[in-house]
């Protein structure tokens, strides 16, 4: 059974301050991805990595595809209170690709004025 | 163009009673995955359906069961209803395996 370890579970930050969560498995996925989630909606996909070492920007969020595609990381710098949510990395396993996803444990963000 | 649409968004059932939910894909999508969302086992996959055929499956008992029809709607309907069935259900559409997986906003289902 392929499983993805977030971590923190939790976390509590000012606003303007930078975090990184990370997202590691000893499985090897042929892409991943990362969504954040609202309370009662569905996760909304931010980004897809697929290449080994491949780096991703978005506006303030920076994610990062492990070497060896079993890890990932997503870093936000200056965090503002819209970025609070609960945060998913999902893998896309070889074979079964995006259809069969396997999500991480989630990590929760509240970031306060 | 229209998003994953989930009918209801909430629902109430009895331990016991049966369920339907349903799901229309972005106009286009072929692929349509169901998950169930809980606190404490979080996403976990129940099955995927391509082309009104069951494509993949995860570890759920045989209560839960799909289908899809050939305008790529797709149905999930549990049976017996547990209270540890009370969950955020959600599908996701794709193109197809090799594309991006779009959710839906998912169906409430709490059962009492």
């Amino acid at each position: 059974t392929q499983l993805l370890e977030q971590s923190p579970q939790f976390l509590s930050i000012q606003e303007g301050e930078n975090l990184t969560v990370y997202c590691n498995s000893s499985s090897v996925f042929s892409s991943l991805q990362w969504y954040r989630q609202e309370p009662g909606e569905g996760p909304v996909l931010l980004v897809t990595v697929v290449t080994g070492g491949e780096v991703k920007k978005l506006k303030r969020l920076t994610f990062q595809f492990g070497d060896a595609r079993k890890d990932s990381s997503l870093h936000i710098t200056a965090a503002q209170p819209g970025d609070t949510g609960l945060y998913l990395c999902a893998g896309a396993p070889r074979g079964t690709g995006f259809q069969k996803l396997v999500f991480g444990t989630g990590t929760r963000l509240l970031v306060s004025p | 163009k229209a998003g994953v649409t989930q009918t209801p968004r909430y629902l109430i059932k009895t331990r016991g009673q049966q369920v339907t939910l349903s799901c229309s894909p972005i106009s286009g999508h072929r692929s349509v995955s169901w998950y169930q969302q809980t606190p404490g086992q979080g996403l976990q996959f129940l099955f995927e359906y391509f082309s009104e055929t069951q494509r993949n499956k995860g570890n759920f008992p045989g209560r839960f069961s799909g289908r899809q029809f050939s305008n790529s709607r797709s149905e999930m309907n549990v049976s017996t209803l547990e209270l540890g069935d009370s969950a955020l259900y959600l599908c996701a559409s794709s193109w197809d395996k090799n594309t991006e997986a779009f959710f839906g906003q998912g169906t409430r289902l709490t059962v009492v």
